[in-house]
């Protein structure tokens, strides 16, 4: 079985803080994706990787950076935590395939006093 | 760029009722993917669908993609409060190997004992 995991389940940050999101795949995925997900406004894109060192952007990349050294494991880094990055964190791979399936972690939930 | 709506935006049933979910694309589909989010939790995938006309059953959870590939929905049959959860469906809209998927706002699913 795939396996998505994500450092943490609970996070709580001040504003400006630096944050880190990790989240490791054991399946030897090509891709990984940073999503955050909000009442009402569904799954969004941060950021995905098809490669190691390789990003590119998603729908909402402002705010955030994105790390990927290993192909294992790709990181979420908000430089300046703020407020309104509060949210649900979730991270998924897939092995890069035309319809392949993506594979999503248990998700971190974050909050930006 | 590729919009989906998924309907109802929430549903409340009595435990061994049937119901449908419906989602919605405003282009073509390459490929239509059910998953379920037990709250506050990461996303389960359920099916997968590429086809048109093409229709496939998990249980008591039947998926289908309609002929134009525009339109899927998912039905569960005699539901349970183990059916409870957020339905989201997922779409490729183009057939390559990055996979990005654009998701619907997804359905929250009460089951009633």
């Amino acid at each position: 079985d795939v396996k998505v995991t994500q450092s943490s389940r609970y996070l709580v940050k001040r504003t400006g803080e630096k944050v880190f999101l990790e989240c490791v795949q054991d399946m030897d995925h090509e891709n990984m994706f940073w999503y955050r997900q909000d009442p009402g406004l569904g799954l969004r894109l941060i950021y995905f990787s098809y490669d190691v060192k390789m990003k590119e952007k998603g729908d909402i990349p402002e705010g955030y950076s994105v790390s990927r050294e290993k192909k294992e494991r790709f990181s979420l880094i908000l430089e300046s935590a703020s407020t309104n990055q509060t949210s649900m964190y979730l991270c998924a791979s897939s092995p890069g395939l035309a319809g392949s399936t993506q594979y999503f972690g248990p998700g971190t939930r974050l909050t930006v006093l | 760029s590729q919009e989906l709506e998924q309907s109802p935006q929430s549903l409340i049933v009595q435990e061994g009722k049937n119901l449908t979910i419906n989602c919605t694309s405003s282009k073509t589909l390459y490929g239509l993917y059910w998953y379920k989010q037990k709250y506050g939790e990461g996303l389960i995938f359920l099916m997968m669908l590429q086809k048109g006309g093409e229709e496939k059953s998990h249980e008591k959870i039947t998926a289908k993609l309609d002929e134009k590939k525009q339109q899927s929905s998912l039905h569960i049959t005699a539901s349970q409060p183990s059916h409870a959860g957020i339905y989201l469906c997922g779409a490729d809209g183009s057939n390559n190997a990055g996979n990005m998927l654009t998701f619907g706002g997804g359905t929250r699913l009460m089951v009633k004992p």
